[in-house]
């Protein structure tokens, strides 16, 4: 496996339900990071890691709750999520915080 | 205002047009740029880093203008396979986070 890799790349769950996202990145970078993406909206940052330490969390709804450890791997755990939850939410590495970063395929949630 | 702005488009260019989107950023102190390319449904991919003096690779050029805080993307010779949205992307110093643009959706068309 080369680059990041997100599994799974579709869920579907109901509200009740709890899942977990999982990122892995074979490029040795340092930094990882969970973005959203919603439909005709800009990418959102939701959490940033620095070396398996969370550096940035942007007043995310603590139904989203990330885990990283260690710098290649990072998930994000979800439960009793809302309908507007549902997003494409991507896993991405930087070398460096900040760096530009590189990004998985994403997986593409739907909360019914 | 946004920290970063772009026109969302859509551009409708024919193939082997020259198009260029612009994006304008808010944070003065920003030191370094990206465009990005998302296709549908897909991730965004780096396309281009944009240094101080302007940049080409093939058919892409990127600019800076730090006095009018904007940076440009040229685009020539369009082909169907860059109908995309391009996002411009723009990083403070340090380790700070890089901020992404709403993204400018082209569609080339035959």
């Amino acid at each position: 496996e080369t680059g990041v890799t997100q599994t799974p790349r579709h869920l579907v769950m109901g509200m009740t339900n709890k899942k977990s996202l999982k990122c892995e990145q074979h490029l040795g970078h340092n930094a990882m990071y969970w973005y959203k993406q919603s439909a005709k909206k800009p990418l959102e940052l939701m959490f940033v890691y620095n070396f398996k330490e969370q550096t940035e969390n942007n007043s995310v709804p603590s139904r989203f709750s990330p885990e990283c450890p260690n710098s290649s791997h990072l998930f994000l755990h979800l439960h009793t999520l809302q309908p507007e939850d549902s997003a494409l939410y991507l896993c991405a590495s930087s070398q460096e915080s900040g760096g530009a970063p590189f990004f998985g395929p994403g997986t593409r949630l739907t909360v019914l | 205002r946004k920290e970063v702005e772009q026109d969302p488009g859509p551009f409708n260019v024919p193939e082997g047009a020259t198009v260029a989107f612009n994006c304008t950023y808010s944070n003065s102190a920003s030191q370094s740029f990206f465009w990005y390319r998302q296709d549908c449904r897909k991730e965004p991919k780096l396309l281009m880093s944009v240094y101080s003096s302007g940049n080409e690779d093939g058919r892409f050029t990127a600019q800076l203008n730090r006095a009018s805080q904007y940076i440009s993307l040229l685009i020539r010779d369009s082909k169907l396979s860059d109908s995309a949205t391009y996002l411009c992307v723009v990083k403070p110093g340090g380790y700070q986070k890089v901020t992404f643009g709403t993204g400018t959706k082209l569609q080339v068309i035959p």
